[in-house]
């Protein structure tokens, strides 16, 4: 299958900084990608969908200033927590498609905010 | 918008046992269901999918069965290891792109944790 990486695995950083979150399809041309959160024990709660070149649409109740999502290339997404809490603390995963019905997952970044 | 019940929550069975794990879903126009398995700490991995026009599906050990009218869909894992221990994830979408911002994203239902006991 496709190869989607995402970095940091784990980061830690301190309430008030902010904090950014990569997303790569390594072999394929990703046209879309969806950025999740995962609290322990919990499903996987889709935060925002990201097309190439245009903005990212939010899920209800998510705070688009808060994360920030950035679809620059068809390779590149990023998720930015700005001003980062201890309740952001959490497992964030991305996921990316082409043009098949299958996602492919990226590792997930655990975030603990202190 | 889209909904997704998982059942049950927890299951717990012996090695060789078969484990049966059933989703509902809300929208009539999902047309795609997978399966994912997940352990601890690591990301989700696709186990087998179906999609709305193929009541059944199977791989080895593992089956999907679906039931559009009744709009639920359950996974059978025969033959139960202990390795088959993790999460798993019923999900639902919707394909080919249907409009507007619901294209492709995956619905999850709440997870079932599978223990396996040998």
């Amino acid at each position: 299958g496709a190869v989607v990486s995402q970095h940091p695995s784990w980061v830690i950083c301190k309430s008030g900084t902010s904090v950014k979150i990569e997303c790569r399809s390594l072999d394929f041309q990703a046209t879309t990608m969806f950025w999740y959160r995962q609290f322990p024990k919990q499903s996987l709660m889709l935060m925002a969908t990201s097309n190439e070149g245009s903005k990212a649409t939010y899920e209800q109740g998510v705070e688009k200033d808060k994360f920030l999502i950035n679809h620059a290339s068809l390779t590149l997404s990023t998720l930015t927590v700005t001003s980062a809490h201890p309740e952001d603390s959490s497992f964030y995963i991305c996921s990316a498609r082409a043009d098949s019905v299958e996602a492919f997952f990226g590792q997930g970044t655990r975030l603990t905010v202190v | 918008g889209e909904n997704v019940e998982q059942h049950p929550s927890t299951l717990s069975v012996q090695e060789g046992d078969s484990a049966v794990i059933k989703c509902t879903y809300s929208d009539s126009a999902s047309n795609y269901f997978p399966w994912y398995k997940q352990e601890l700490g690591k990301r989700p991995q696709l186990i087998i999918d179906i999609r709305s026009n193929v009541g059944e599906k199977k791989d080895q050990r593992i089956a999907v069965t679906l039931n559009k009218t009744a709009k639920h869909f359950s996974l059978h894992i025969t033959e139960t290891q202990p390795e088959d221990s993790a999460v798993y994830f019923c999900a639902a979408s919707k394909f080919p792109r249907a409009g507007g911002t619901s294209y492709g994203k995956l619905t999850f239902g709440q997870g079932t944790i599978l223990t396996v006991h040998p």
